[in-house]
């Protein structure tokens, strides 16, 4: 019931396209959701995270999409660049920084030319 | 400002060693939680210390262990190293322990021969 589910695995977009990554969760006492971008050798990144009272947050080229009652989320990444080039993780926590943060598996992301 | 600092940032022992890994948190966090990554995974929760008291434990065997000083910097140790204790150790700091977003370092690798 703590799992976050991720997915795609890997993701191939071209330049300037759309990426969409999906998260799903069980536990219904999550209400805060993060997201996190991680390059190689070098620690998660806070991206941008959303609470359940509302059903999407965009800042920048970067929007998470919130589904309470199918307990999912989604990062959209808008006109993707090679500079996004990373791995993605989506994570849950009971109450924002008080309890333990709850990652999925994690998303490849590849922007190609 | 300084981001979340960890050191070393690269560490080779042998099964059986004990290991201390240290982290300094962004200048005024008082909390600090400690993350085990394994490679192609997410990260995964092993402790979370505020005020010198430890908050919250993950699933994690007694070998490992931790303590908050009280400048608010903290050690993760581990006894006894076994070769899937190989991974990188990260540290995160917020604030506060709630409502507050968690901001990691870059982490310890690991590696256990």
């Amino acid at each position: 019931q703590q799992q976050v589910k991720q997915s795609p695995q890997s993701l191939i977009v071209q330049k300037g396209g759309i990426s969409i990554i999906n998260c799903a969760y069980e536990n219904t006492a999550f209400d805060y959701f993060p997201w996190y971008q991680q390059f190689p050798g070098k620690g998660p990144a806070l991206l941008i995270a959303i609470r359940p009272d509302v059903s999407e947050k965009k800042e920048g080229r970067f929007t998470i999409s919130f589904n309470k009652s199918a307990k999912q989320f989604s990062l959209h990444i808008m006109d993707s660049q090679p500079g996004d080039s990373a791995t993605y993780f989506c994570a849950a926590s009971l109450r924002i920084g008080n309890e333990k943060l709850t990652f999925g598996t994690g998303t490849r992301l590849t922007i190609i030319p | 400002d300084a981001g979340v600092t960890q050191s070393p940032t690269h560490l080779i022992k042998t099964r059986g060693q004990q290991v201390t890994l240290r982290c300094s948190p962004i200048s005024g966090h008082k909390s600090v939680s400690w993350y085990q990554q394994v490679l192609g995974q997410g990260p995964q929760f092993i402790f979370q210390y505020y005020e010198k008291e430890e908050r919250g434990r993950g699933n994690f065997p007694d070998r490992f262990s931790a303590r908050q000083f009280p400048n608010y910097s903290s050690e993760l140790n581990v006894n006894a190293l076994l070769l899937g204790d190989s991974a990188l150790y990260l540290c995160a700091s917020s604030l506060l322990p709630s409502n507050q977003p968690q901001h990691f370092g870059d982490g310890t690798r690991l590696s256990i021969l």
